[in-house]
């Protein structure tokens, strides 16, 4: 079966760094995203990474090994803004998205 | 950058009626639009895939009769809750992508909060 694991939640320190892992075991990969989704909200974009690597993209970088079958989402300068759920989701061998339930993430001042 | 539109945000109807939802892909072409459902502090859950000029593929557990989608342009997908219930009532989201790609990202409109009396 295709499987993605991601923390159900995790809480850190206004101006602090976390890090939010996503372990997948898809039948084919050809992609993998990062969204943000407030409370009440829908889902919004964050990044995409296919290739092994960093991608940063201001206070947001994601990383990811297919070897390992691993990601993670590193956000810096946390803000109490950036409390919301963080979903990870794998495009498979037949371009189906996976989605991951979410990590919720807290932040306290 | 590419925007949805899903329109309405709220509905709260009663027992009975049947409600529909539009999504708009507003800056791009959409061949592929997908309709999510999400219930309170829980996953979002893929109902069905929309293409263009075709019927849609529901997920396993998602009656086609009950959640009738319309795919009629490349701009517009339509889902049509009918004969809604209060089990019914939750949060639906389409989210539409840029172009045939499978690897693009999927854009979300802001979501359609159904309320059945």
């Amino acid at each position: 079966g295709q499987n993605i694991d991601q923390p159900t939640e995790m809480t850190a320190t206004e101006g602090a760094i976390v890090q939010i892992n996503c372990t997948y075991q898809t039948s084919g990969f050809n992609g993998l995203f990062w969204y943000q989704q407030h409370a009440g909200e829908a889902p919004t974009f964050l990044s995409y990474n296919v290739l092994d690597g960093l991608e940063e993209k201001g206070r947001f970088s994601s990383f990811l090994s297919r070897s390992k079958g691993y990601s993670y989402l590193l956000l810096k300068e946390l803000q109490m803004k950036d409390s919301a759920s963080y979903l990870c989701a794998v495009i498979d061998s037949n371009y189906q998205l996976i989605w991951g339930a979410g990590t919720k993430l807290i932040i306290k001042p | 950058g590419a925007v949805v539109s899903q329109h309405p945000s709220w509905v709260i109807c009663k027992s009975g009626t049947s409600v529909k939802i539009e999504c708009r892909s507003l800056d791009f072409q959409a061949t592929t639009m997908f309709w999510y459902r999400q219930f309170p502090k829980q996953s979002l859950m893929l109902m069905a895939t929309s293409n263009e000029g075709s019927k849609a593929t529901y997920e396993q557990g998602v009656e086609k009769d009950k959640f009738l989608i319309n795919h009629a342009s490349l701009t517009l997908s339509t889902l049509t809750v009918t004969s809604a219930h209060p089990e019914d009532s939750s949060f639906y989201i389409c989210s539409a992508r840029d172009g045939g790609a499978g690897s693009q990202p999927q854009h979300f409109g802001d979501g359609t909060r159904l309320s059945i009396l």
